[in-house]
């Protein structure tokens, strides 16, 4: 049964600490997307990559977010340093290329910052 | 820019009656794809239904059916003899499909449906 994988399911931390999570998506899906979802703000994306490469990070921001694919089959979404304001759950999704395939996503990262 | 427009705040249905979820989305492009997903309380997302621009047949997956209207811009979701476990988030979201769109799946904001027993 294949499916997108994320690490870690709950993390909770304090302000100032750096903050890794992890997504496997599933194996051969060359497209991969980190979106964030908040009550306020709902589900936005923060940066995709195809065949590993970055495509848009632009709905990220930059100087504490960084988003990578160090191989096919893993994506890493750093935060450093967290803050409150972070506090989210955070989506990894993967998908083949072709244009009318749907994303499957993972379960989520519950991220709470105190 | 695309933008998808779900105004519904919440909607309650009663068991095995059917129900509508409105949608409607703005892209100057013409080639584009429409999806729902459902969140329930447990967190995860499920790909419930696709349509694209140019399907000259409303989409349909069981008991959901996608009622699109391009002119209206409108692709509201229909679900049939609803049930408990359909409580839950919906959303509906867009994607460009042309040659050289971009992969961006552009989501609602959501629409909370409980069905009474």
């Amino acid at each position: 049964d294949a499916r997108v994988t994320q690490t870690p399911r709950h993390k909770v931390t304090e302000m100032g600490q750096e903050v890794t999570m992890r997504c496997q998506p599933i194996l051969g899906h060359n497209t991969v997307f980190w979106y964030r979802q908040t009550m306020m703000q709902g589900l936005e994306l923060l940066a995709y990559f195809r065949n590993r490469a970055p495509l848009d990070d632009s709905g990220m921001p930059k100087d504490r977010f960084s988003a990578e694919m160090p191989d096919a089959t893993l994506a890493t979404l750093k935060i450093q340093p967290s803050e409150p304001r972070d506090s989210a759950v955070y989506f990894c999704a993967s998908r083949l290329a072709r244009n009318t395939g749907e994303l499957f996503f993972g379960e989520g990262s519950r991220l709470t910052v105190l | 820019a695309q933008k998808i427009t779900q105004t519904q705040p919440g909607m309650f249905v009663q068991e095995k009656e059917a129900v509508t979820l409105d949608c409607t989305y703005d892209t100057s492009d013409q080639s584009y794809g429409l999806f729902w997903y459902k969140q329930p309380s447990s967190g995860e997302m499920i790909f419930l239904i696709y349509q694209g621009s140019y399907d000259e047949q409303n989409a349909t997956e069981g008991r959901y059916s996608l009622n699109f209207q391009k002119a209206r811009k409108s692709a509201n979701l229909v679900i049939s003899a609803s049930q408990l476990g359909d409580s839950a988030m919906y959303f509906c979201a867009m994607r460009e499909t042309g040659p050289g769109a971009n992969s961006k799946l552009t989501f609602g904001k959501g629409i909370t449906l409980s069905v009474r027993p």
